[in-house]
């Protein structure tokens, strides 16, 4: 089945410090969202990406689409406490419901 | 609104026992989806509705697990005679499609089971 290699598996890093974070496959999505989790929790939407090439923002987070459809990445500015968790992404297959996941990308940071 | 909504937030059970849990998805979404998760994994697809129909499963879903959405609304997943493997954190997601409208899905808190 469809599989996502999302990089780096963990992060840590200084309070300040931008993040980047990245996700791959072997098939071409049709849509790519990003998902934060904390401990115990649900996964929570970041960003929903549509087009090849969107580049996409919400506050502190800047997602993009990548260009051949097999691709995503994910910045974090600045990054503050609260920043610290598991990111996911997701990929959607066109005409497909399921969201398949990457392994995630666990952020520690060090105030 | 209060989102979607998962009971019981954890369950811890002996193997061989049976196992129910609910999903409340938010109000007049028409599709709904649970996906399993274990430790250190991103979540994976188990089945999903489009209001009161099941309209796929994973293979993930052996036949000990179940799946029902009766009236289109809450949906709950049961798991017969449960085995240590199937210690996960169950999670349940819901969205809207239809006509120009199309959301992402939301997801719950989760179902954390524990077989012992």
């Amino acid at each position: 089945g469809q599989q996502l290699n999302q990089s780096p598996q963990s992060m840590f890093i200084q309070e300040g410090e931008d993040v980047s974070m990245n996700c791959t496959s072997s098939s071409i999505f049709n849509t790519w969202l990003w998902y934060k989790q904390d401990p115990g929790e649900g996964p929570v939407l970041l960003i929903a990406l549509y087009k090849a090439g969107e580049l996409t923002s919400n506050g502190r987070l800047t997602a993009q689409f990548g260009t051949t459809r097999k691709d995503s990445f994910l910045n974090i500015s600045a990054s503050i406490p609260s920043d610290v968790g598991i990111y996911f992404c997701a990929g959607q297959l066109r005409g497909a419901q399921k969201l398949v996941f990457g392994q995630g990308t666990r952020l520690t940071i060090n105030p | 609104d209060t989102g979607v909504s998962q009971n019981p937030r954890h369950k811890i059970t002996k193997r061989g026992q049976n196992v129910t849990f609910r999903c409340d998805p938010i109000s007049e979404h028409n599709r709904l989806y649970w996906y399993r998760q274990t430790l250190g994994q991103g979540p994976e697809f188990l089945t999903y509705f489009q209001n009161e129909a099941q309209l796929e499963k994973s293979r993930l879903l052996s036949d000990r697990f179940s799946a029902e959405r009766p009236k289109g609304s809450f949906s709950t997943l049961e798991i017969q005679r449960t085995e240590q493997g199937d210690s996960a954190m169950y999670l349940c997601a819901s969205s809207l499609t239809g006509g120009t409208v199309n959301t992402e899905a939301f997801f719950g808190q989760g179902t954390r089971l524990t077989v012992v």
